[in-house]
């Protein structure tokens, strides 16, 4: 079965400093992958997919992400920490034939100001 | 649109009850899922649907039910709770594959199980 591996539950940035997120995928075929954002109390949002179209996703809230292949990792990056980023980031992986997805364990980030 | 919809926010189940957990889109997406999120693993599949009528086991199945009998409502069922049902659980929803269509997520139902 296809997973990823979130490196570090919990990642602490202070306001305008670069924000990296990492995934690592385990996939005999090139995976599809997403990022997952959850804000407190809510369910979940796409920030981000790839599907083989380009290495480098942008997704929406200045949120890109970076597939490499020959590293298995798919990092999530901004530039510049907002207060309003604060919140659990997940990255996922879908099953070969679609149907299922597999979420990585979550990042909570926290923005100091 | 409401998009994802879940009934009952909140439960707390007596071991050994039953419960069914509702879940509404009203977007006309083919595909339903039901998930549950426990702390430190993230959001595991329990069980879904490719269409009405139909459903499948995901990756954690064990002492859940589902049924799909209109398009727009998925029904997850808990014949006899158990402590380690305790969790929050999400519905979602997408177009066809969600590998290629977003999921759109509910915003969840905390269960405890006593």
């Amino acid at each position: 079965a296809q997973s990823v591996t979130q490196l570090g539950s919990h990642v602490s940035v202070s306001e305008g400093a670069l924000v990296l997120l990492r995934c690592n995928y385990s996939s005999s075929v090139p995976p599809y992958l997403f990022w997952y954002v959850q804000y407190p109390n809510q369910g979940l949002q796409l920030l981000l997919k790839y599907t083989s179209a380009a290495t480098l996703v942008k997704g929406i809230n200045g949120f890109e992400a970076e597939f490499k292949k020959s590293e298995t990792s798919f990092h999530l990056t901004k530039p510049s920490a907002h207060m309003s980023d604060a919140a659990e980031y997940f990255c996922a992986v879908s099953s070969n034939t679609g149907n299922q997805f597999y979420f990585g364990t979550g990042t909570s980030l926290t923005v100091i100001p | 649109n409401a998009g994802v919809t879940q009934t009952p926010k909140f439960r707390v189940l007596k071991t050994g009850q039953s419960m069914t957990l509702l879940c509404a889109q009203d977007m006309n997406h083919e595909y339903m899922y039901w998930y549950r999120q426990d702390p430190g693993m993230g959001l595991r599949l329990i069980h879904y649907s490719v269409g009405e009528g139909t459903t499948a086991k995901g990756e954690v199945p064990d002492g859940y039910n589902v049924s799909r009998l209109k398009k727009q409502n998925f029904l997850l069922g808990l014949e006899s709770a158990a402590p380690s049902q305790t969790s929050v659980y999400f519905c979602a929803s997408s177009y066809s594959l969600a590998s290629v269509h977003e999921q759109f997520f509910g915003p969840g139902t905390r269960l405890t199980v006593l």
